[in-house]
Order: structure tokens, then sequence, then C-alpha cells
């Protein structure tokens, strides 16, 4: 079962930062928070990870609270092409190695 | 650097019969995981191969299997195809299994 809750969509305006949040209230204290997102017909594309601390790469932000229980992804100015499925996930030990679980995702659309 | 790629795109199956997949991981990517991705859904998390190992495993049978090989490529098996199993297979790679996964463009299975 996947361990983040998002919200199923969001819009944003084309030029405006997009937030795109995320909650992971049972988070231990060694996962990390990744997120991907997946345009259509692709494969899923990594964009940012953390663990406690905020972190800023070409693509976005990640603003993880001090509790660790939510972040917020940001990218600063959306295009139309940030369109996509946004992946919040967090990384879990599984047996003998890592498994990545997946939730449905936020649906950000970027509108002109 | 070239990328995660899969083949073939596309295939049909039909009930009852095996399938293999193949991918080709990123040069230097020691770490390759399966997903399987139903229409409108996130990624489901098959397995992961660490060093030609299983290194862990989601919640799918036996007839899920999986071989990789020391020239960074990998297969995914699976035996006695059921309906259900029409999806988007996904392969990605990455260093270690820590680190952030490349995933390659998928296979889209469709079984009649």
């Amino acid at each position: 079962d996947a361990k983040t809750t998002q919200p199923p969509s969001m819009d944003c305006a084309e030029g405006r930062a997009a937030n795109l949040p995320c909650n992971h209230s049972t988070i231990s204290g060694n996962e990390y928070v990744y997120w991907y997102r997946q345009i259509h017909s692709q494969g899923p594309q990594y964009i940012i990870h953390g663990l406690k601390n905020n972190e800023t790469n070409e693509m976005a932000s990640l603003i993880i609270t001090e509790d660790r229980k939510s972040s917020t992804l940001i990218l600063p100015h959306a295009t139309l092409r940030d369109t996509a499925v946004y992946y919040c996930i967090v990384r879990v030990p599984g047996t003998g190695g890592f498994k990545t679980i997946f939730g449905a995702g936020t649906r950000l659309f970027v509108k002109a | 650097e070239t990328g995660v790629t899969q083949s073939p795109t596309h295939l049909i199956k039909t009930r009852g019969q095996q399938v293999t997949l193949r991918c080709s991981s990123q040069s230097g990517h020691n770490t390759v995981s399966w997903y399987q991705q139903a229409l409108g859904q996130g990624p489901q998390f098959i397995f992961q191969y660490y060093r030609e190992e299983e290194n862990g495993r989601g919640n799918f049978p036996p007839r899920f299997s999986g071989l990789q090989f020391p020239n960074y490529s990998s297969e995914l098996n699976v035996n006695a195809l059921e309906l259900d199993d029409s999806a988007l297979y996904l392969c990605a790679s990455s260093q270690t299994p820590g680190q952030p996964q490349h995933f390659g463009d998928g296979t889209r299975l469709s079984i009649l």
C-alpha cells in the first residue's frame, strides 16, 4: 500500500509557481522522499529527493516540514511541458532491498 | 550517456502464453527494478535485482520472474499470462539500490 497522499489533480497558470503537496505521516527516520513525474506515454522521470533538509536543483525545489510528515514540490515557473502526473514516494526498505511504492499521483495541468 | 531502453515497445499475447521483456540499463548501473503500470494507475513494484541477484520483491506471484546479466541488460519473464497482466511494464536502473532510478519508456503488453 502507498504511504503517501496527494491531491488527484491541480491546475497552474503558465509562468506561475506550481506547489504540489504530499502527506507522508507514517514516514520513518531513514526514509527519503522522492518525486517523479510521468508525461503521457513516457516512463517516470526523476525530479528530486530529500531526507529532512530543503533541496533545490535545476528542475524544482523540495520543501520538507520539520516533522517530516509532509512535503511540497515547487516548480518555480511552470510551463506547458510541465503538464504531467507527479508522484511523491517514500523509499521503503524491502526484503533485502528497497521497494519503491507509487501512489496515484497528482495530475498537474499547466494552462496558458 | 545512453538511457534505459526497453524492447519491444508493444506486444500482444494470448492467455496462457509466456512472455519475455527486455531492458538495457545505463552503463554502470548495477541495480534494475521492474514495475507494472495498469491504465490510470501508478507503477507497482514487481522486483529489484542488484548485481544479478533478486534484492526485493513486491506482491506479485512466482510466475513473474527476472534475470539480470553482467552487461547491464535484464529480462522480465511472465508465465501463464492472464488478462489482468495487460499493462505497461517499466524498467528502471540506478547505480545502487538507494539511488534515484532512471526509467525506460516501457513495453505495452496486451493479453487477448
